[in-house]
């Protein structure tokens, strides 16, 4: 398994303003993600965090609004640029352990409120 | 584009009996899937998995089916209990390192 780190947990935040949230793994890791899972809904996936190169996003989100960063194999950064009150979200890291099974492994969750 | 769907949204079983959480896909290149605990707060927690080369594998009180025929999966859990209440997903993957597919979630609700 895998200890993943969020950081922060939970934060309210002004419209406008931009917010980054930081994942951090205990060990090298193959494949790390970012989901959103809006209030009552199910997880979707934002983007795959790519190590030294862009990051992989999926339709319906762009890097200039979900920039992410993946310095090394054990973390990896989230930003929520301009904000607002449809950002509000949980926001999920998620990995894949390099040589292990193939089950993804999540962070607690950094819960957004965009007011 | 395809989807993984949940045919309930809400489960609510006496505390004791066995719960069938039932998810149906609709990729047929899908060979990996697992099941997900998300209690309230957390993250989604990794329950059971099960590949497309089977059709059932047993945990600890869980059992996975898979019906690859009619592309549907179910989640067993015997003897539940009042700490089995949560949010449940199905995901599924196809290929090793892609990305996982989340289904739309059902909260199991144990009465005492």
């Amino acid at each position: 398994s895998a200890v993943i780190s969020q950081k922060p947990s939970r934060d309210i935040c002004q419209r406008g303003t931009s917010l980054t949230i930081q994942c951090q793994v205990d060990s090298q890791v193959t494949m790390m993600f970012w989901y959103r899972q809006q209030p009552g809904q199910s997880l979707t996936l934002i983007a795959t965090a790519n190590q030294g190169s862009e990051a992989t996003y999926e339709s319906g989100f762009v890097i200039d609004k979900f920039p992410i960063s993946r310095p090394n194999l054990t973390f990896s950064t989230l930003t929520v640029s301009n904000m607002s009150p449809e950002d509000s979200s949980i926001y999920l890291c998620s990995v894949v352990i390099q040589g292990g099974n193939t089950e993804a492994f999540f962070g607690q969750g950094t819960r957004l409120t965009v007011v | 584009g395809e989807s993984v769907g949940l045919h309930l949204p809400t489960l609510s079983v006496q505390e004791g009996d066995n719960s069938i959480i039932n998810c149906a896909y609709s990729n047929s290149a899908s060979d990996y899937f697992i099941w997900y605990k998300q209690e309230s707060g957390k993250g989604p927690q990794f329950i059971i998995d099960i590949r497309s080369n089977m059709d059932k594998r047993q945990g600890q009180r869980v059992t996975v089916l898979l019906n690859k025929t009619v592309k549907h999966l179910s989640l067993q859990i015997a003897a539940t209990q009042p700490g089995d209440s949560a949010v449940y997903f199905c995901a599924e993957r196809t290929g090793a390192n892609s990305k996982l597919t989340f289904g739309k979630g059902i909260t199991l609700s144990v009465r005492p």
